[in-house]
């Protein structure tokens, strides 16, 4: 079965960095693309943009572009997300979630559980 | 300010039906299909619709998906109180390969 198990929930002062991962299990890794969504307390799903399993290429969403990478390690099935000089309002869950892609159209089929980071001095 | 616009709550009893609407553009919807998310309180997102409305295997056929134009809505039928959460709707711009979610909808199941 499809599992996407991410890393545990991380502490960090403002002006840190830190890599969450999300490892893939029960498919082919290089098959499907994988997308990162953050949800900060209380408020709603933000897509962060996605990274090509294939060919490791990564689109950022708006916002998100400069302090956030999306990498990936094929070898283990695992992708991640480093964000680096965390600010405050980075405190968020972040999902990982699988790109299910038929013909035009994407969706997100399996989720990780959530990692939440939490940025505070 | 979400690019997609859902109704911050919807509410209704145990067995009634309920709708919840999302409207967005010729840029996503309008040209798009769109997928429907329920999230648990606590929980990660799950897909309850995709390609407008098809649902994944294991989704009861209480839960549908429609669209119209740059709208979309999602139905739910003989609510339960298990079903109280909350509602994203979302599409995929293949142009940009881009992704995008409404604001989310609160289901109260009174």
């Amino acid at each position: 079965q499809v599992q996407l198990v991410q890393s545990g929930s991380e502490l960090k002062k403002p002006g840190a960095s830190v890599k969450v991962s999300c490892k893939a299990s029960g498919y082919t890794f290089t098959t499907y693309g994988m997308c990162w969504v953050r949800q900060a307390p209380g408020q709603g799903l933000e897509w962060m943009g996605w990274i090509n399993t294939n060919t490791g290429n990564p689109t950022i969403a708006q916002g998100f572009a400069g302090r956030f990478v999306f990498s990936l390690d094929t070898s283990v099935s695992t992708a991640y997300v480093e964000i680096s000089s965390l600010k405050a309002e980075d405190t968020a869950v972040y999902y990982c979630a699988r790109l299910f892609c038929s013909g035009a159209t994407c969706w997100f089929d399996f989720w990780g559980q959530g990692t939440m980071v939490t940025v505070s001095s | 300010q979400s690019v997609l616009t859902q109704p911050p709550s919807v509410s209704a009893a145990p067995g009634q039906k309920v709708t919840i609407s999302c409207s967005g553009g010729s840029s996503n919807i309008g040209n798009n299909y769109v997928s429907w998310y329920q999230q648990l309180p606590g929980t990660a997102p799950k897909v309850l619709i995709y390609e407008n409305n098809k649902r994944p295997s294991g989704i009861p056929d209480r839960f549908s998906g429609s669209k119209s134009g740059t709208s979309a809505t999602l139905g739910i039928t003989g609510l339960q109180t298990g079903d109280e959460a909350d509602y994203y709707c979302g599409t995929w711009d293949g142009g940009l390969s881009a992704g995008v979610f409404g604001g989310g909808t609160r289901l109260t199941v009174l």
